[in-house]
């Protein structure tokens, strides 16, 4: 059974930049883990951001961006704004099935 | 414009069924791959399962929490996504999102209790 793992918490500075990554118990991820990425804020449905490790919605603010980096996935906001304050869930496929991780509270401060 | 509306969910008893629909406009479900996600109170998400697009052969495929227990459907001439759920449990409190293209409806919530 795999285990996707996230960083639970993190805080950043408005205008700063801040990787959230997502790892896998069965080793290094891969484009072929397709991951994607959600955020999610208080009392709203997700949000997809990035699909397939690196492609982004037509809605996706240019400072997110998906990448794979020292075996694992990670999404990297550069120039945080407030509202970038939220809940960031990745999902990955293994096997005919998806996972997600348990989720990174990222908070602007 | 493109939107998924969920619609089904309600109180329960365990062991009981539902079944969930998630209407589509905007887009073709057929043509789609379109999940179900849940999240319980106050937890983070979880993937509930998929079908895939007609064209990949339309396939479902299920988490091993609801294996056996739930089955994902299309209704193309409806262009609705159902999730049946039967056996449900306690810990199938949840609301429940579907989703496809990128796009999430706003959830139904589905609550199993005595």
């Amino acid at each position: 059974q795999i285990v996707v793992t996230q960083e639970p918490s993190l805080t950043v500075s408005p205008g700063g930049t801040v990787t959230l990554t997502c790892a896998s118990s069965t080793g290094p991820v891969t484009s072929n883990y397709y991951t994607d990425w959600f955020q999610q804020k208080p009392g709203q449905p997700p949000r997809t951001l990035i699909s397939s490790t690196t492609i982004k919605q037509s809605w996706t603010p240019a400072r997110f961006s998906g990448s794979l980096l020292g075996g694992k996935a990670a999404l990297t906001l550069s120039g945080v704004q407030p509202e970038d304050e939220a809940d960031y869930y990745c999902l990955l496929f293994y096997r005919d099935i998806q996972v997600f991780g348990g989720g990174t509270k990222l908070t602007v401060l | 414009e493109v939107q998924l509306v969920e619609s089904g969910g309600r109180l329960v008893r365990p062991g009981g069924s539902l079944r969930l629909s998630c209407a589509a406009s905007g887009f073709i479900v057929t043509n789609a791959y379109m999940t179900w996600v849940r999240q319980a109170p106050g937890k983070g998400l979880e993937w509930v399962g998929r079908i895939k697009s007609k064209s990949h052969g339309g396939t479902t495929e299920h988490a091993a929490a609801v294996k056996g227990r739930f089955t994902i459907s299309r209704d193309d001439s409806r262009n609705t996504l159902y999730l049946q759920m039967n056996g449900l449990r306690s810990e199938d409190t949840a609301l429940y999102y579907c989703g496809g293209m990128g796009y999430w409806g706003r959830g139904t919530l589905v609550t199993v209790s005595s």
